[in-house]
């Protein structure tokens, strides 16, 4: 079946840190990879994806590589602000109408 | 340009009594899907609708769930006799097109079972 594993939260970083927030996938055949973002209130928002293996995804100083070989899509920000603290989501879609979602991964980071 | 909206967004029932949440796609949106967030979970998929279809309904609960989206108005979820196992987040996401990989969600409605 289709899954995707996420690291663990809650995560808590320094401003200018670097993130890395894990995240592999099971599934069959080719999907699409996901990174959702959801500020406090508000319900989710894309933050980048990939479509095919080695594309990297790429929004707002956040990337993503899509990794075939070890089925991984793990986020990472070399340097982390405030106004990224969040709750992140991992997600993969075969066909577009089904998105199969991480649990989640909450980020704070501090002045 | 609204985007996609959900209410209430906190509801309150008791164990027995039923559920309505509603849900209005952007506009220009016929594509709606329900998602079930339970605490300490990832958002599970339920249910995928366009206009007075349902297209794919995998991931609903077999008894006491349903859902409509009517030719008029907003999506509706509907859970009868709700338990304390149905408290959960519920999102809603739209899309303009099937099979689009770019899914909009509203803000959620979090239903507490007392």
């Amino acid at each position: 079946g289709n899954s995707v594993t996420q690291m663990e939260g809650p995560v808590t970083l320094s401003e200018e840190a670097f993130l890395t927030i894990n995240c592999t996938y099971t599934a069959t055949g080719y999907p699409s990879l996901f990174w959702y973002v959801q500020y406090p209130g508000e319900g989710l928002q894309l933050l980048l994806k990939a479509t095919k293996a080695d594309d990297k995804g790429s929004n707002k100083g956040f990337e993503a590589t899509y990794r075939k070989e070890t089925t991984s899509f793990h986020l990472e920000k070399g340097s982390v602000q405030v106004s990224d603290s969040a709750v992140y989501f991992c997600a993969l879609s075969k066909t577009g109408n089904q998105f199969y979602f991480g649990t989640g991964t909450s980020l704070t980071v501090i002045p | 340009n609204a985007g996609v909206m959900q209410n209430p967004r906190h509801l309150v029932r008791r164990r027995g009594q039923e559920a309505r949440l509603r849900c209005s796609p952007m506009k220009g949106h016929s594509h709606v899907y329900w998602y079930r967030q339970l605490p300490e979970e990832g958002l599970k998929f339920m249910v995928y609708l366009q206009k007075e279809n349902i297209i794919d309904e995998s991931g609903m609960p077999k008894e006491r769930f349903s859902a409509e989206f009517p030719k008029e108005g907003p999506s509706i979820l509907r859970i009868q006799q709700v338990v304390r196992g149905d408290s959960a987040a519920y999102f809603c996401a739209s899309s303009g097109t099937t099979g689009s990989d770019t899914q909009y969600f509203g803000p959620g409605t979090r239903l507490t079972v007392l």
